[in-house]
């Protein structure tokens, strides 16, 4: 079965370093997200990509996000100057549509800010 | 308010039916309602979706109220290996997914 491929598993970086997180979506999805989820909390909405722009994204995802599509296959999510509070398990997903369709999620990249 | 609410844990005896609850009164009326479950150190795993008739597939089955204000997801026949957090999300006329705050589902044996 196809499925969104993270890395890294797991990051530990010191506060204020730039942070990037990769996934390679499924490969005939054309809607991309990324999530966060903060030990012990639910899973929180960042930021959602379609036709190589930004489609939507939260509160959370100010100027020190980013997120790109360098090629046909990765999706990155960057952090530019990370604190201590951007420490969390981030999640990438796919899907084929928007609404209706299943939103696939990889197994997460947790990052640790120290 | 945007959001779906569920008790936060459920126990429930193995190889018995489970019944988890979301409350969901705000969504619109071309919001499907997601079902996803979360293991111990992993990623949210799609259950089951629907938008207003039951629906049924391998892993559960999807109650969803007349109104579509509140839903259920039932396990037929909970094992162990279906202790895990659930959780009920909408896009309530978004794009994004907006999860719920998730039931700890505990299976005794």
């Amino acid at each position: 079965e196809p499925e969104v491929t993270q890395t890294p598993s797991h990051q530990v970086t010191q506060m204020g370093q730039e942070v990037i997180l990769r996934c390679v979506p499924i490969s005939n999805h054309l809607y991309f997200y990324w999530y966060r989820q903060i030990l012990g909390q639910k899973v929180e909405f960042l930021v959602s990509f379609y036709n190589n722009e930004i489609s939507e994204k939260s509160e959370i995802f100010d100027d020190q996000f980013s997120v790109e599509r360098p090629d046909g296959s990765n999706f990155t999510l960057k952090i530019r100057s990370t604190k201590l509070e951007d420490s969390a398990m981030y999640f990438c997903a796919s899907s084929s549509e928007v609404r209706g369709n299943t939103i696939y999620f990889g197994e997460g990249s947790w990052l640790t800010v120290v | 308010d945007a959001k779906t609410t569920q008790p936060n844990s459920m126990e429930s005896n193995e190889e018995e039916p489970v019944h988890l609850p979301c409350n969901h009164s705000t969504i619109s009326g071309t919001d499907y309602i997601h079902w996803y479950r979360q293991l111990p150190s992993q990623g949210p795993e799609y259950v089951i979706h629907g938008l207003t008739s039951n629906v049924n597939n391998r892993m559960a089955s999807l109650a969803i109220a007349e109104d579509r204000k509140s839903s259920t997801l039932i396990l037929h026949r909970a094992t162990l290996r279906d202790a895990a957090v659930y959780y009920c999300a909408a896009n309530f006329g978004n794009e994004k997914l907006t999860f719920g705050t998730g039931t700890r589902l505990t299976i005794i044996p």
